[in-house]
């Protein structure tokens, strides 16, 4: 069975940084790309970032573009996602999904809530 | 960027109706639109893709149809654990892009 699992959420005070993790089992991680996807609070889904199964390509979301950084480690079978310079706007819970080529974002951890605030 | 403009916003529906929403996008994006249903406080959950293709382990009163820009998700005889919100998201071009998401509620 596929599992994806957020931590590092938080509060954070506007112009700080936090580190957000997610551990995937069920699966083989270094063959597949990844996204991070955030919905804030009473709002809809929005796109964060995306990184292929090598982790040689990469994309961003105009608005965090700059200021965060989506990584992978294979050895670990994890995902990240650094963010720097955060702004209340960032505020959203924050998942993690598996992208199947043809399919979609077919597999979702649990999320994981950050707060900008002061 | 893609536009993907999902209509109606909200819908109120009993149980055993059907109920259809559509999707848009701003340009051609082929057959590279998913939906997926969202309940409250859970992660979403992929029900149709490529446009048309039922999900493993989704219910077949729900199907998908459409290619180019206009999409449309239908559910029929609707059952009480379907009320939820449905977003359709294209898979065509970075950056993805999401609609709004339809809240389907129970009359």
């Amino acid at each position: 069975e596929v599992q994806l699992v957020e931590s590092g959420g938080g509060l954070v005070q506007p112009g700080g940084s936090l580190r957000l993790s997610c551990g995937a089992s069920g699966f083989i991680f270094s063959s597949a790309s990844m996204n991070w996807v955030r919905q804030a609070p009473g709002k809809g889904l929005e796109w964060v970032s995306w990184i292929s199964r090598s982790s040689n390509v990469i994309h961003y979301a105009e608005s965090v573009r700059g200021r965060f950084t989506i990584s992978g480690d294979n050895a670990k079978n994890s995902l990240y996602l650094e963010m720097n310079s955060l702004r209340a706007e960032d505020t959203a819970v924050y998942y993690c999904t598996r992208d199947r080529p043809g399919v979609g974002l077919d597999s979702w951890g649990q999320g994981t809530l950050v707060t900008v605030s002061s | 960027d893609i536009q993907m403009t999902q209509s109606p916003s909200f819908v109120s529906a009993s149980v055993g109706d059907r109920v259809t929403i559509t999707c848009r996008a701003s340009q051609v994006i082929s057959r590279y639109l998913i939906w997926y249903q969202q309940k409250p406080g859970k992660a979403p959950n992929l029900l149709i893709y490529a446009a048309s293709n039922l999900q493993s382990g989704v219910p077949s009163r729900f199907s998908g149809s459409g290619s180019g820009t206009d999409f449309t998700l239908t559910i029929t005889s609707l059952q009480p654990e379907d009320f939820a919100t449905y977003y359709c998201q294209q898979g065509d071009t970075f950056p993805y892009t999401f609609g709004q998401g339809t809240k389907l509620e129970i009359k």
